[in-house]
């Protein structure tokens, strides 16, 4: 069974750091693209990152560009998400899903931002 | 960036009956595989999204026959033969061929 677990969300402050991970199991991690998908407060689904499976490839939408960087570990399953200069408008809870297609999805870390 | 832009953004159906929403894109999805990377996902209040649909037409495995998904370029339909409780929620369709990767806006299925 696919399973995908997310963890490391939190309350920063404006300006700050933090850092998601995605522990990928049931699957060959390794031969998978993976993606970072966010979801503000009541809002749709934004898609945020985009990781190929030997990390050759790696896509950002412009509102997270230079500021969030995507990377995995395919020796420990994992996938990671680190977001530094976070803003108000980051709060949202953070998917991990499997593939360009997204056929499989996390249950989600909750970041927010707030001073 | 391609824009997907669903109707209605809100669709009251009663039990039993069909119920339809309609995607379309600011360019067509066909991918320079030949393949149209359109899919649909289903998400129940409080829960993550799931994937329902997939290159259009394609059921994702476990998912009712109930679901149907068509169309084709920048017209995309999903579907649902006869609405049951567990399909409230809210549904998006989303392209997977140009990237940035986008979303619709969502439409929100409500048992009347």
């Amino acid at each position: 069974e696919v399973q995908l677990l997310e963890s490391g969300g939190g309350l920063v402050q404006p300006g700050g750091s933090l850092r998601l991970s995605c522990a990928a199991s049931g699957f060959t991690f390794s031969s998978s693209s993976m993606n970072w998908v966010r979801q503000a407060p009541g809002k749709g689904l934004e898609w945020v990152s985009f990781i190929s499976s030997s990390s050759t490839t790696i896509y950002y939408a412009d509102s997270v560009k230079g500021r969030f960087t995507i990377s995995r570990d395919n020796a420990k399953n994992s996938l990671y998400l680190q977001m530094n200069s976070l803003r108000a408008e980051d709060t949202a809870m953070y998917y991990c899903a499997r593939t360009r297609n997204f056929d499989y999805w996390g249950q989600g870390t909750l970041l927010t931002v707030s001073s | 960036d391609v824009v997907m832009t669903q109707s209605p953004l809100s669709l009251p159906v009663t039990l039993g009956q069909p119920a339809s929403i309609s995607c379309r894109s600011s360019q067509s999805l066909v991918h320079s595989d030949g393949n149209t990377y359109l899919n649909w996902f289903q998400q129940r209040p409080g829960q993550s999204p799931r994937r329902l649909i997939y290159k259009v037409s394609n059921r994702d495995s476990g998912v009712p026959d109930r679901f149907s998904g068509s169309g084709s370029a920048t017209d995309f339909t999903l579907e649902i033969s006869r609405v049951e409780a567990e399909d409230l929620g809210v549904y998006y369709c989303m392209q997977g061929t140009h990237w940035p990767l986008t979303f619709g806006q969502g439409t929100k299925l409500e048992i009347k």
